[in-house]
């Protein structure tokens, strides 16, 4: 398994403001990926992290809303921009660990946010 | 593309019964599958996989799931459950080889005292 903290744990933050959610893991991965979980919701992948190449978005998110820095290989921010109430959600982190190729996902404790 | 179905937004369970929570799937190529557990305002929790081999497959807690290639389906089960099971089951499917991983909608289980 893995260690991964997550910071932080939860917010309150202003609508228009901004909020950087650190992802630290304690061996060295390759690939991070970030999610979103909206209340009474499934996970929905927002972007995967390389090290040393821009991130990999998915379809409804772009890098202006959800800039991402992997500067290396057990470390990576999202930055959830210019937020409103519709980004109230939580936000996890989560490594591919467990053997070859990486198979299980490993996640952080996740930020909760809340937008007022 | 692939993707998970849970059709059972809840699964209420008496203590001590045996509990199934349905997951079926749909995927390119072999799949890796997953289960994962959400406790209250904790994040997700691994519990067990199946990539290949026996299609039976134990994990944490007294957990197993069943690999049924026929009906693409890997359905989570516990002979006995227990109060403290409670919580918001996630199946998650991923194409080998390729590191997306795809949740479903979740399922939460109530175990009844």
């Amino acid at each position: 398994s893995a260690v991964i903290s997550q910071k932080p744990s939860r917010d309150i933050c202003q609508r228009g403001t901004s909020l950087t959610i650190q992802c630290q893991v304690d061996s060295q991965v390759t690939m991070m990926f970030w999610y979103r979980q909206q209340p009474g919701q499934s996970l929905t992948l927002i972007a995967t992290a390389n090290q040393g190449s821009e991130a990999t978005y998915e379809s409804g998110f772009v890098i202006d809303k959800f800039p991402i820095s992997r500067p290396n290989l057990t470390f990576s921010t999202l930055t959830v921009s210019n937020m409103s109430p519709e980004d109230s959600s939580i936000y996890l982190c989560s490594v591919p660990l467990g053997g070859s190729g990486g198979t299980e996902a490993f996640f952080g404790q996740g930020t909760r946010l809340t937008v007022v | 593309a692939q993707s998970v179905a849970q059709p059972e937004d809840q699964v209420n369970v008496a203590e001590g019964n045996p509990l199934t929570v349905k997951c079926t799937y749909s995927v390119s190529g072999n799949p890796y599958l997953f289960w994962y557990v959400q406790y209250p305002n904790r994040g997700l929790q691994f519990l067990l996989k199946y990539i290949t081999g026996d299609n039976l497959v134990k994990g944490s807690y007294g957990f197993e799931a069943e690999f049924n290639k026929s009906q693409t389906s890997f359905h989570l089960k516990k002979p006995s459950a227990l109060v403290s099971d409670s919580a918001l089951y996630f199946c998650a499917v991923r194409a080998g080889g390729y590191q997306k991983v795809t949740f479903g909608i979740g399922t939460k289980l109530q175990v009844i005292p």
